[in-house]
């Protein structure tokens, strides 16, 4: 397995504000994930964090809206911008190693936007 | 695209009795499936995998699944329930023909037992 660490656990934050998620890997992955579980749903892929350069967002999802660096193999942050209420969510980032099937999942980021 | 859907947002059963939660996917290709547990406040902790190897998958707590192609199911079980199993489930799939694990969630089902 691999050990995630995701900072903050959570935070409740003002609209139009920037929160800036960090996820921090002990050893070096091939992938890195973030997604996005809305109160009571399921968890929807954000974007595809890529080492070095842009990441790869899917339908629905803007780089404006939620930025995300990959400095390195073991390292990534995803910023939610001008937060709205409807931003309130679960954000978890998500790993796979090398040679590896499976994705470990960090503990998560519970936002609140009032 | 693939798709996964799970039967029963909310399934109740009674402490020692068998736990039963359904899945089916639809993919273009055979597809690698996962099983993960949600225990409240905490995040995603992968229960068991298929991976094309052996279709029955035994995994952590007692939990195993079956792939049936046929059925297009993975489906799992637990033969007796045990109260530490409350929290919420979900069933995944990738494309093993994909250079990335993303993966595509089914809905969830939140696994309730009773005393």
């Amino acid at each position: 397995s691999a050990v995630i660490s995701q900072k903050p656990s959570r935070d409740i934050c003002q609209r139009g504000t920037s929160l800036t998620i960090q996820c921090q890997v002990d050893s070096q992955v091939t992938m890195m994930f973030w997604y996005r579980q809305q109160p009571g749903q399921s968890l929807t892929l954000i974007a595809t964090a890529n080492q070095g350069s842009e990441a790869t967002y899917e339908s629905g999802f803007v780089i404006d809206k939620f930025p995300i660096s990959r400095p390195n193999l073991t390292f990534s942050t995803l910023t939610v911008s001008n937060m709205s209420p409807e931003d309130s969510s679960i954000y978890l980032c998500s790993v796979v190693r090398v040679g590896n099937t499976e994705a470990f999942f960090g503990q998560g980021t519970r936002l609140t936007v009032v | 695209a693939q798709s996964v859907t799970q039967l029963g947002s909310h399934v109740s059963v009674s402490e020692g009795a068998l736990v039963l939660l359904r899945c089916n996917y639809s993919s273009s290709v055979p597809p690698y499936l996962f099983w993960y547990v949600q225990y409240p406040n905490q995040g995603l902790q992968l229960l068991l995998k298929y991976t094309s190897a052996a279709t029955l998958v035994k995994g952590i707590n007692g939990f195993e699944a079956e792939f049936k192609k046929s059925e297009t199911s993975f489906h799992l079980t637990k033969p007796s329930a045990h109260m530490s199993d409350a929290a919420e489930y979900f069933c995944a799939v990738s494309d093993p023909g994909g250079s990335a694990r993303q993966l595509t969630f089914g809905s969830g089902t939140q696994l309730t037992v009773l005393p």
